[in-house]
């Protein structure tokens, strides 16, 4: 059945490296977003994009976020250089339309060290 | 500034009896709200949607209400069995965006 599928689903990395995660929205879904799950802070968006264009990102710390489309079937989530509070869960989710359902991937456990 | 608020503590029932989830919203009118489940490691799952135009939705066991003059809206889970024990999360709808609660942790014990 489609499924929202996310790359790496583990990273470990030291500060100040470049971090990128991928994921593969569901085909026929135009809408993308971007999620940070931590226990403080709970679920964030960070941003979204429908049919590859940026929506929003105002959730996103502008300075080493950095989000994309490349095509309709990736999307990227890059931090340069990564730090030590980024550590975190990190949630794509993909819907047939902003305003339905989203559908979420497994997620990329994001530790930086 | 707009804040969502469920349940803080954890929910512990007995298998068999209802669960009764809150979510209150304030400092903004949202069109509609969802309701997903969350399960430790995994993303979350969709649940029910509620548009600002019903009172009551159902599916299955599960039902949503939503009181746009409360701004709440109450999740409830009927016949309740220990594979409904999981994190619930709720979501009113900002623009085209969600804005998720903390969630509330269910426990249901057999």
């Amino acid at each position: 059945d489609a499924r929202v599928t996310q790359t790496p689903r583990h990273k470990v990395t030291e500060m100040g490296q470049e971090v990128t995660m991928r994921c593969q929205p569901i085909l026929g879904h135009n809408t993308v977003f971007w999620y940070r799950q931590t226990m403080m802070q709970g679920l964030e968006l960070l941003a979204y994009f429908r049919n590859r264009a940026p929506l929003d990102d105002s959730g996103m710390p502008k300075d080493r976020f950095s989000a994309e489309m490349p095509d309709a079937t990736l999307a990227t989530l890059k931090i340069q250089p990564s730090e030590p509070r980024d550590s975190a869960v990190y949630f794509c989710a993909s819907g047939s339309n902003s305003y339905y359902e989203q559908y979420f991937g497994p997620g990329t456990r994001l530790t930086v060290t | 500034s707009q804040k969502i608020e469920q349940n803080s503590e954890a929910l512990n029932i007995q298998e068999g009896k209802t669960a009764t989830l809150t979510c209150n919203y304030t400092n903004y009118s949202p069109a509609y709200l969802q309701w997903y489940r969350q399960d430790p490691g995994r993303g979350p799952v969709f649940l029910l949607l509620i548009r600002e135009n019903e009172k009551e939705k159902r599916k299955e066991r599960l039902k949503v209400t939503f009181d746009t003059t409360l701004k709440q809206s109450l999740f409830h889970i009927t016949a309740s069995q220990p594979a409904d024990s999981a994190t619930y999360l709720c979501a009113p709808n900002q623009g085209g965006k969600l804005i998720f609660g903390q969630g509330t942790e269910l426990s249901v014990k057999p």
